[in-house]
């Protein structure tokens, strides 16, 4: 079993539309969560870290739910802009540090 | 005003030749990080540098070596590139070694060896 897995997608939706994602960790122990968004043929940037209380930043709103060791990414009223790979990470102390990445989820926001 | 940038952008290479990538940051971060990434693998950290002359492996650090001579610089060569290399390597950078900061990464290198 991968240490973080997500589904590869495409995620086809309309704009205005509302899409999630999720992404599953196996380490109990992991401490700290992330989104990036990486554009096709760029690097990763961080869109925001995971809160254990969960966390909104404008139209993006993350959750993490410990018990089923899942973190997600909501994305309200979808945006042509907003097509992009989303890639999860997380960072775990076990023995050394990791800070592991998902292979991402792709989006397609369609006009 | 890009904090960090890699050189070159794109090279090609033989295979068995040595090839090394450059990583220059201007934010005075103490770590910095070398990834591959690859389809279907998600990115993979093969070093990283938590200080001047201080280096670590990654999970894919076979193959590879690196070196930080100087804060700013950050240095990964290939000793005798195969074509298991070709990839496209990032290199990140970030403020502290609790990643509640991010990482900030480069524009990226691919890397093809032929």
């Amino acid at each position: 079993r991968k240490e973080v897995e997500q589904d590869p997608g495409p995620f086809n939706v309309p704009e205005g539309a509302t899409v999630a994602f999720n992404c599953t960790y196996s380490n109990s122990a992991s401490q700290s969560f992330f989104w990036y968004r990486q554009d096709c043929r760029k690097e990763p940037k961080l869109l925001m870290s995971v809160y254990s209380s969960g966390n909104e930043d404008g139209r993006f709103t993350a959750q993490l739910n410990r018990a089923s060791q899942y973190i997600s990414l909501l994305i309200r009223d979808s945006k042509l802009s907003d097509s992009a790979t989303y890639l999860c990470v997380v960072y775990t102390v076990s023995g050394t540090y990791k800070y592991i990445f998902g292979t991402g989820t792709r989006l397609k926001v369609l006009a | 005003d890009a904090g960090i940038t890699q050189s070159p952008r794109h090279k090609v290479t033989e295979t068995g030749t040595p090839v090394t990538l450059r990583c220059h940051q201007t934010e005075n971060h103490r770590y910095m990080y070398w990834y591959r990434q690859d389809p279907g693998h998600g990115l993979r950290l093969i070093h990283y540098s938590y200080g001047v002359k201080d280096t670590d492996k990654g999970e894919v650090s076979d193959g590879y070596s690196v070196s930080r001579s100087k804060t700013e610089d950050f240095l990964l060569t290939l000793e005798s590139a195969t074509s298991s290399q070709t990839s496209v390597y990032f290199c990140a950078i970030s403020e502290g070694d609790r990643t509640s900061y991010g990482y900030t990464f480069g524009s990226g290198t691919r890397l093809t060896v032929v």
